[in-house]
């Protein structure tokens, strides 16, 4: 069965600076799809950054970027520069390609505050 | 460009009450549709989905129910609230092809039962 955990509950960083976010994931599916969201203080959840399993190379999206360590079953969200804006939560989730409800499994989340 | 809207934003209602949530999606045919639940700080449950109409199905039972009655339209119900349906709830939409499963969500319906 798969699973998703974050075990970082919260985070604090100083404006500017860079910031990594945790996530292990476990599947028996040699085809998945590696995400990660962010909730915002008002509750909208917005996608941010994909990774293909197939895909050897990390993607990236604007200051958002994927550290995806296959052997490892890991996938860290590295954001660079941070803004204040950046605080709110962060979901990482995974779908196995097999997954017939077509749904993916999300993580606990991880509280990023952005401080000046 | 598609929209995704729930409705109500927020509600108070009673235990023992009925209970209807909604979410219309705009501007994309055929979508897969979901129901998550989300306890206050805690993580996204899938509740149910649709992949097309009149045809959900339950992941999590939690004495709810969903219908798709239309193709652009899944709706969330009871008939008998308990305090433990508190939460917020969020409506979803993925691609009905090449579907990594990559979702969008709506705005969240907030739900207090007192």
């Amino acid at each position: 069965a798969q699973k998703v955990t974050q075990t970082q509950t919260s985070i604090s960083v100083v404006e500017k600076t860079t910031v990594t976010m945790d996530c292990v994931y476990e599947t028996r599916d040699s085809s998945y799809f590696l995400f990660w969201y962010k909730q915002t203080a008002s509750g909208e959840i917005v996608f941010l950054i994909r990774q293909d399993s197939y895909k050897k190379e990390n993607a990236t999206v604007g200051h958002y970027s994927l550290n995806f360590q296959k052997p490892k079953s890991s996938i860290g969200l590295i954001i660079t520069a941070t803004q204040i804006e950046d605080s709110a939560v962060y979901f990482c989730a995974m779908r196995e390609a097999r997954n017939n409800n077509n749904a993916p499994r999300f993580g606990a989340g991880t509280k990023l505050s952005v401080k000046p | 460009a598609q929209t995704i809207h729930q409705w109500p934003v927020a509600e108070i209602k009673a235990v023992g009450s009925p209970l209807s949530l909604g979410c219309t999606i705009k501007g994309k045919s055929s979508p897969n549709l979901y129901w998550y639940w989300q306890a206050t700080g805690g993580t996204l449950q899938q509740l149910f989905y649709s992949i097309t109409v009149g045809q959900v199905e339950s992941v999590v039972q939690l004495n709810l129910s969903a219908s798709r009655p239309k193709d652009d339209q899944f709706i969330l119900s009871t008939e008998k609230l308990l305090l433990s349906h508190s939460g917020f709830y969020l409506c979803a939409w993925s691609k009905d092809w090449g579907n990594t499963g990559q979702l969008y969500f709506g705005e969240g319906s907030k739900l207090t039962v007192l």
